[in-house]
């Protein structure tokens, strides 16, 4: 079982819908807790950072981090056209330890 | 905000040929600094790890004598492939590292590197 799964997609929504984005992972001793954006051959940038378990609200954006079921999700409400792009969960266990990443989901958002 | 140069964002070159990529925290120091390698549709995949003014620590699987990585200092990190092979084309980011921890990780842009 790898570290951090994550569905590659492509998930496809319609502007304005809700996108719900997860990852699983197998670490129990990740604590710290991200998603990052990455448009076609860029660079990711950092969306939402968590640590611990919890939910963390920035504009349109909810990350929810499950510790007890090892699943974290990211939501997009009132999803725009600019959203679509590569999302990646990433992971790790202290503030200054190796992150790991997932696969990435493509998401689609369609006009 | 944190924001990391990195050059060239594309380059082809020749199989043989060595090729050196530059990542730069333009407006903060980066104490550690980290490549990654990502292929299509597959995940980043870290490299190696430098710190400034001390030697890189590879990933396993990842060879030193090939990517070769110099931190000079707390703004410029490179990463050298030497002796590319048509194998060696993907998509190499860099990311800085300031003094945030976790949430302070700043990637480039990423560069292209073709061998043909």
């Amino acid at each position: 079982q790898k570290e951090v799964e994550q569905d590659p997609g492509p998930l496809s929504v319609p502007e304005g819908a809700i996108v719900s984005l997860n990852c699983t992972y197998s670490n129990s001793a990740f604590q710290y807790f991200m998603w990052y954006r990455q448009y076609s051959r860029k660079g990711p940038e950092l969306l939402m950072y968590t640590y611990s378990s919890g939910n963390k609200e920035d504009g349109r954006f909810t990350a929810q981090v499950d510790k007890s079921s090892k699943y974290i999700s990211l939501f997009i409400r009132d999803s725009q056209p600019s959203d679509s792009a590569t999302y990646l969960c990433a992971m790790s266990e202290g503030r200054d330890d190796k992150i790991i990443f997932g696969k990435g989901t493509r998401l689609h958002i369609l006009p | 905000g944190a924001v990391v140069s990195q050059h060239p964002s594309r380059v082809i070159c020749k199989s043989g040929t060595s090729v050196k990529i530059e990542c730069r925290s333009l407006d903060f120091q980066a104490t550690t600094m980290f490549w990654y390698r990502q292929f299509p549709k597959q995940s980043l995949m870290l490299m190696a790890t430098s710190n400034e003014g001390s030697k890189a620590t590879y990933e396993q699987g990842v060879e030193k004598d090939k990517f070769l990585i110099n931190h000079a200092s707390l703004t410029l990190s490179t990463l050298t492939v030497t002796s590319a092979h048509p194998e060696d084309s993907s998509f190499y980011i860099c990311s800085a590292r300031g003094v945030q921890g976790a949430s302070g990780y700043t990637f480039g842009s990423g560069t292209r590197l073709t061998v043909v």
